[in-house]
C-alpha cells in the first residue's frame, strides 16, 4: 500500500503562515488534493491537481508538490481554519485514491 | 446546487449487511464516479472505492475487495454502496464523493455521511 505521512497536528498564531506537509514516496509524480473537515462535518476540498483553488476557496490557501512532498499553505491564518487537513494523492497510471493520516490545525 | 444526499444511520450486529445510498441532484449524473470513503471514530479518511456513474464498473481498495458491492440507478440518479460480514471494526461514518470522469482525481463534493454502528 502507498503510505502518505503528515504532523498530527500544526499550531499558528492568528495572522501567520501555517505549512501542513504530505510526504509520501514520488508524490510528486502523483497529483495532490487536500481536504478540510471541522469537527463533525464532511470534508471540503481545498486544493486540487497540487495547486488548484476550487471556486469559493479563500486565496489564503494554496498548495505545492514535488519530490517526496506536497504542502499546504494557509496565510494569514484565521481561527475559522481550525480543523484536521488531509491530503490525498491520486496515481494517474493505477488509479489507486490515497489518503495521508490527517494534521489537526490549532490557531491559538 | 450540487447535492449527495445520503441515506440514515444504521445499526447492525456482527455479521450482517449493510446497504447505504448517495442521491446526487444539480448535475449530470453520469459525468461523474461516485467514490466511498470511510472515517472510523477518531481516526483519518479511508477510501474504499467507487462506481463509474455512466458503465457501472466498479474499483475497490484491496481491503474491501469481495465484501463491499458498489452500484448506480441511473433512473433515480443514486449511487450504493453494500457491504457484508460486518465487524464492530467497520463502525464508522461513511460518505460517498463525487469525482469529475474528465478531471479526475480528486472528490469536489462530499455527502453529509452516514453512521453505520456494529454491535451486539
Amino acid at each position: 500500500s502507498y503510505e502518505l505521512s503528515q504532523p498530527p497536528s500544526v499550531s499558528v498564531s492568528p495572522g501567520q503562515t501555517a505549512r501542513i506537509t504530505c510526504s509520501g514516496d514520488k508524490l510528486g509524480d502523483r497529483y495532490a488534493s487536500w481536504y478540510q473537515q471541522k469537527s463533525g462535518q464532511s470534508p471540503v476540498l481545498v486544493i486540487y491537481q497540487d495547486d488548484t483553488r476550487p471556486s469559493g476557496i479563500p486565496e489564503r490557501f494554496s498548495g505545492s508538490n514535488s519530490g517526496n512532498t506536497a504542502t499546504l499553505i494557509i496565510s494569514g491564518t484565521q481561527h475559522i481554519d481550525e480543523a484536521d487537513y488531509y491530503c490525498q494523492a491520486w496515481d494517474t497510471t493505477t488509479r489507486r485514491y490515497d489518503f495521508g493520516t490527517g494534521t489537526s490545525l490549532t490557531v491559538l | 446546487q450540487v447535492q449527495l444526499v445520503q441515506s440514515g444511520a444504521e445499526m447492525r450486529p456482527p455479521g450482517a449487511s449493510v446497504r447505504l445510498s448517495c442521491r446526487a441532484s444539480g448535475f449530470f449524473f453520469k459525468d461523474y464516479s461516485m467514490h466511498w470513503v470511510r472515517q472510523a471514530p477518531g481516526h483519518g479518511l479511508e477510501w474504499m472505492g467507487r462506481v463509474n456513474l455512466n458503465r457501472g464498473v466498479t474499483e475497490f481498495a484491496a481491503s474491501f475487495q469481495g465484501r463491499v458491492t458498489m452500484s448506480r440507478d441511473t433512473s433515480v440518479s443514486t449511487a450504493s454502496m453494500e457491504m457484508k460480514s460486518l465487524t464492530e471494526d467497520d463502525t464508522a461514518t461513511y460518505f460517498c464523493a463525487r469525482e469529475h470522469l474528465a478531471t479526475a482525481g480528486y472528490f469536489d463534493y462530499w455527502g453529509q455521511g452516514a453512521q453505520v454502528t456494529v454491535s451486539s
